[in-house]
């Protein structure tokens, strides 16, 4: 059955102070991982999607980096606006249209 | 290009009503995916709509139930609302086809059965 589970369910950081979520995966046959952000109250916001091991995107203070098992979401000196939370979601080849999300990581930052 | 678009935002029904929400997708677009979220079970999957015919299904009963027209417009319905429905529900669009692409998000419908 695929699965995602993201760590830690909720990250304090300071303004200025970098670190990285992180999305296990298990799924038949990956045919894309993708990143959003949720603000409270708000639809999923598109961040980034990765296909292959060995893939990175970038955008401003995120990057997101792939492997066979797992996905990063880097946050390079984060600004209190990136408060919000970080969703990442498979897509198997066995199931079209169907997003498995993890249970999404909160991630506040203070300035 | 507009985003996707949901109606209504919000809802208040009591137990046994039945509710219908409707999704505007993303001009171009021809695939809708509706999801629910909960704060205890996440962001789920209902059902998926390509070319007017469903094409995948979640674990849901079969009093949820949905449709799509022609223009890529989709509705969802809900009878019987339970308790358990309150949620925020979340209609998603792609371009659909034979490649796997993002989903796009609309705001949602927040669902409130009393």
């Amino acid at each position: 059955e695929d699965q995602v589970t993201q760590s830690p369910e909720a990250l304090r950081l300071q303004e200025g102070e970098s670190s990285s979520l992180n999305c296990s995966y298990t799924v038949s046959g990956l045919r894309g991982l993708f990143w959003y952000r949720q603000d409270p109250g708000k639809g999923p916001e598109f961040l980034f999607t990765l296909y292959s091991a060995g893939e990175e995107k970038e955008k401003e203070r995120l990057k997101a980096t792939l492997t066979k098992k797992e996905s990063f979401l880097h946050i390079t000196a984060p600004k209190p606006e990136d408060s919000a939370t970080y969703l990442c979601a498979v897509h198997g080849s066995s199931n079209t249209g169907k997003l498995i999300f993890g249970q999404g990581t909160t991630l506040q930052v203070k300035p | 290009k507009a985003g996707v678009t949901q109606t209504p935002r919000y809802l208040i029904k009591t137990r046994g009503q039945q509710v219908t929400l409707s999704c505007s997708p993303i001009s171009g677009h021809r695939s809708v995916s509706w999801y629910q979220q909960t704060p205890g079970q996440g962001l789920q999957f209902l059902f998926e709509y390509f070319s007017e015919t469903q094409r995948n299904k979640g674990n849901f009963p079969g009093r949820f139930s949905g449709r799509q027209f022609s223009n890529s417009r989709s509705e969802m319905n809900v009878s019987t609302l339970e308790l358990g429905d309150s949620a925020l529900y979340l209609c998603a669009s792609s371009l659909g086809g034979v490649t796997y692409n993002e989903q796009f998000f609309g705001p949602g419908t927040r669902l409130t059965v009393l």
